[in-house]
């Protein structure tokens, strides 16, 4: 699976868009981008996926930009329970047996 | 609802004493893994299984071991616990297949081996 890198921590207020975003230059075209989330020591909880189109849900936007190499995770109106480390991951059609979870990005909503 | 339940939340152990940490999912999903996260390190896979009867070693297998008798069931076995064993454990099912599914997880598990 292509590596995934995303910035430490990112400030946010409430309200407010927050955009995350991912760098993945070397993924393959067999592979999908996924966004899950962690709010303190609970289970991780999924958010969205995409392979090439922007995708949205109730819960998020997914931007990829055309070349795939990085996509932005944009959460509309942050509020404070969206407090979370942010995953991007990258993992090809088929092997969703196995996540790999990196570092992430601590994302801190403010009052 | 859709769950992935995990028993017990909380244990709190001795060295040597052997455990099981349950995890059910009512989702009929074929896949189903065992994560634990530690400081530092992470998420890590330590075994899963990709349907009945049919499991496999994920990053950090030793010291633990599965079943997977039911579709439903995937629980987590330590035979003879250590303190390095100490973790946060998270159970997790998906759908097979080539499409994009998400993983589901369970609530976690907070062990303690003294």
């Amino acid at each position: 699976d292509a590596k995934t890198t995303q910035p430490p921590s990112m400030d946010c207020a409430e309200g407010r868009a927050a955009n995350l975003p991912c760098n993945h230059s070397t993924i393959s075209g067999n592979e999908y981008v996924y966004w899950y989330r962690q709010i303190h020591s609970q289970g991780p909880q999924y958010i969205i996926h995409g392979l090439k189109n922007n995708e949205t849900n109730e819960m998020a936007s997914l931007i990829i930009t055309e070349d795939r190499k990085s996509s932005t995770l944009i959460l509309p109106h942050a509020t404070l329970r969206d407090t979370a480390v942010y995953y991007c991951i990258v993992k090809k059609v088929g092997s969703n047996y196995k996540l790999t979870f990196g570092k992430g990005t601590l994302l801190t909503v403010n009052p | 609802e859709a769950q992935v339940t995990q028993n017990p939340r909380y244990l709190i152990t001795v060295t040597g004493k052997k455990l099981t940490v349950t995890c059910s999912q009512n989702m009929n999903h074929e896949y189903m893994s065992w994560y634990r996260q530690d400081p530092g390190l992470g998420l890590r896979q330590i075994y899963y299984s990709m349907n009945v009867e049919v499991t496999d070693k994920g990053d950090v297998p030793e010291g633990y071991k599965v079943s997977r008798k039911e579709k439903r069931n995937f629980p987590l076995i330590l035979e003879s616990p250590s303190p390095n064993q100490t973790s946060l454990y998270f159970c997790a099912s998906s759908e097979a297949g080539g499409q994009g599914y998400e993983q589901y997880f369970g609530p976690g598990t907070r062990l303690t081996v003294t």
